[in-house]
């Protein structure tokens, strides 16, 4: 099983270029999640959906924006990129009842922002 | 509410044993714990449901106090591939999101 695929593993952007973070899963999960890692931090929630069609704000949603048209894909949009979103972002997903059943993260994608 | 970690790093020599907890000031409902080695991406451990619920992984358990409202993971005997930064996870909101604390780094040393 493939799990949680996120692409690409590492990116550089110029500030004010635009890009998706792709993630997939074959699990059939319903949870899907975006997260960024600050070096020495923690994880901080960015958007999360509970099914197709449905996507909510997490923790720090301001400079992105989510789509779930399908079960399986959840992409995450930078728009107008900036330094302060360079991170490590990854993608995670869990079935049916987020909080009762374990998330299963991708391998993340390293974002440098110049 | 992002639930509060202790302490941040921890250092252990092989066989020395840690505890790490994990608090909230809203109602916990369940609580995630996920293991992050360098580099990679964070693994799952265990879940705890309900309040007084204990659970063992190997030699890593973990108990869950409701009332409290706080939980803590407890490495016995520890080894060296007990290294990393430790993560506890609890609900967001009421829809089930997953926030996470910001984490309590291990290093054990031979």
């Amino acid at each position: 099983n493939a799990g949680v695929t996120q692409t690409p593993k590492f990116r550089i952007l110029k500030i004010g270029q635009s890009m998706t973070l792709q993630c997939t899963q074959d699990m059939n999960h319903n949870y899907m999640y975006w997260y960024r890692q600050d070096p020495g931090m923690g994880l901080k929630l960015i958007y999360y959906s509970v099914g197709a069609g449905i996507t909510d704000k997490g923790e720090v949603p301001n400079g992105y924006n989510v789509s779930r048209s399908t079960t399986e894909d959840f992409p995450l949009r930078l728009e107008l990129a900036a330094p302060s979103q360079t991170s490590v972002y990854f993608c995670a997903s869990s079935y049916r009842t987020g909080m009762n059943t374990e998330a299963f993260f991708g391998q993340g994608t390293r974002l440098t922002v110049v | 509410q992002q639930p509060v970690q202790s302490p941040q790093a921890v250092i252990l020599r092989e066989g020395e044993d840690a505890v790490i907890n994990c608090s909230s000031s809203k109602a916990l409902y369940s609580v995630h714990w996920y293991r992050q080695k360098h580099g990679e991406a964070p693994v799952f451990l265990m879940i705890l449901l309900k309040g007084g619920e204990q659970k063992g992984h190997e030699k890593i358990s973990a108990s869950f106090n409701e009332k409290k409202q706080q939980s803590s993971l407890y490495l016995t005997a520890s080894q060296l591939s007990y290294s990393g930064t430790y993560f506890c996870g609890t609900r967001g909101g009421s829809q089930g999101n997953l926030i996470f604390g910001k984490g309590t780094k291990l290093s054990v040393k031979p």
